[in-house]
């Protein structure tokens, strides 16, 4: 069974510009949720998709959006770069909530905004 | 909120030595998962383990939830395993996982 699939690997941006992000939980996950990483802040709760609606919301400004589609596939959206915007965004997917199962996450977007 | 807290931040080990790194959480934690991430970023899911003890290889873990924390153990350590550990809890309802600051190993050959 294939992993968590996210896409790009690697992304750089300049300030003030847009970015998307990609993932593709397992087959048969239908939460989405992603995650992110920088060296001051650690591992950072974003947001968490379960049938194309948002579920949960991490502690973040407006500029950061998502969605998910029905076939569980999830999008990330940035608007407006910042340079502390840098970091690696993770995607996982799980079973749905209440199943009780691990989360499984992709290899990472590494994004580096100048 | 929810607290991870990991123990120690940093470890350097020789090869073939054993470890073990703990995990205290606060009471509004369920469902404690350990992850591995290598140098390259990947973040790999290790055990599952809301309570008790489970086995996979040389590693190892335990959850005792009612006194709120976990252990890592990794015996006989291979340069593979250096990398940074996780721990991470999910608050009783919903996915959202909490996770600690990491523990650092290094495994020299």
């Amino acid at each position: 069974k294939a992993g968590v699939t996210q896409t790009p690997r690697y992304l750089i941006k300049t300030r003030g510009q847009q970015v998307t992000l990609s993932c593709s939980p397992i087959s048969g996950h239908r939460s989405v949720s992603w995650y992110q990483q920088t060296p001051g802040q650690g591992l950072q709760f974003l947001f968490e998709y379960f049938s194309e609606t948002q579920r949960n919301k991490g502690n973040f400004p407006g500029r950061f959006s998502g969605r998910q589609f029905s076939n569980s596939r999830s999008e990330m959206n940035v608007s407006t770069l910042e340079l502390g915007d840098s970091a690696l965004y993770l995607c996982a997917s799980s079973l749905p909530q209440g199943a009780r199962s691990p989360l499984h996450f992709g290899n990472g977007t590494r994004l580096t905004v100048t | 909120g929810i607290q991870v807290e990991q123990s120690p931040p940093d470890l350097i080990l020789q090869e073939g030595a054993n470890s073990t790194l703990r995990c205290n959480f606060s009471d509004s934690v369920n469902n404690l998962q350990w992850f591995h991430q290598n140098p390259w970023g990947q973040l790999i899911n290790l055990f599952y383990i809301p309570s008790g003890t489970k086995q996979n290889g040389r590693l190892s873990a335990t959850t005792v939830a009612t006194e709120r924390y976990s252990l890592l153990y990794i015996s006989s350590s291979q340069t593979t395993d250096s990398g940074v550990y996780f721990c991470a809890g999910q608050e009783t309802s919903g996915s959202r996982l909490t996770f600690g600051e990491g523990t650092q190993l290094t495994v020299n050959p």
